[in-house]
């Protein structure tokens, strides 16, 4: 069965800092990977996609995620976090055959970012 | 994008009453709904996927006479928790595909209390 590993549950840093979070999925076939971002008080939204193609897919607000397929790894960077950006991230793969695909969550990365 | 509507966004009712709550898309037509609920500082789990006009699939381990699951059109599906008990009481979320996309959209869930 698939899963996904987020390194880090809880992070701080100070605004202007870079930012790298870190995703390991473990899956053996064809996969898509997505990281979702939940701001405070929000629903889930979409912060960039990988199907195929340019391994660096680059998403919203400035965000970008690296596929590394020999790593089973995907994560996600900005060079420079805002305040606006404390959130919970989640690194979300999703694998299996046309019909039965299904979005599997992990545990999430809570992000503070101070002022 | 899509907005994804849900309602109620906050429920209280007393154990071994039955609660349902309506998800809708309001941007397309949404072949797929998917239900989810969320523990506190957990993640999101995976409930059941349900296709408009055919029973829903559910995930193991979830009760399919406990949270009944209608996808009556293609813009509404309805989750309904059955005799609820305080185990229960939890953040229902439920999110959204159209046709073949690659992409869903999450509502801003409901948080239902179980006294």
């Amino acid at each position: 069965a698939q899963s996904v590993s987020q390194h880090n549950h809880h992070v701080i840093l100070s605004e202007a800092a870079s930012l790298e979070l870190g995703c390991n999925y473990s899956y053996g076939g064809t996969v898509n990977l997505f990281w979702y971002v939940q701001y405070p008080g929000q629903h889930l939204q979409l912060l960039l996609k990988y199907f195929s193609g340019d391994p660096l897919v680059k998403g919203i607000k400035g965000f970008e995620a690296e596929f590394i397929k020999s790593k089973f790894s995907f994560n996600l960077r900005k060079p420079s976090v805002q305040w606006s950006d404390t959130a919970e991230y989640f690194c979300v793969p999703r694998a299996g055959s046309t019909g039965f695909q299904k979005l599997v969550f992990g545990t999430g990365t809570r992000l503070l970012v101070s002022p | 994008g899509a907005v994804v509507s849900q309602h109620p966004s906050r429920v209280i009712c007393k154990s071994g009453t039955s609660v349902k709550i309506e998800c809708r898309s309001l941007d397309f037509q949404a072949t797929t709904m998917f239900w989810y609920r969320q523990f506190p500082k957990q993640s999101l789990m995976l409930m059941a996927t349900s296709n408009e006009g055919s029973k829903a699939t559910y995930e193991q381990g979830v009760e399919k006479d406990k949270f009944l699951i209608n996808h009556a059109s293609l813009t509404l599906s309805t989750l309904t928790v059955t005799s609820a008990h305080p185990e229960d009481s939890s953040f229902y979320i439920c999110s959204v595909r159209e046709g073949g996309a690659d992409t869903q959209y999450f509502g801003p869930g409901t948080r239902l209390t179980v006294l």
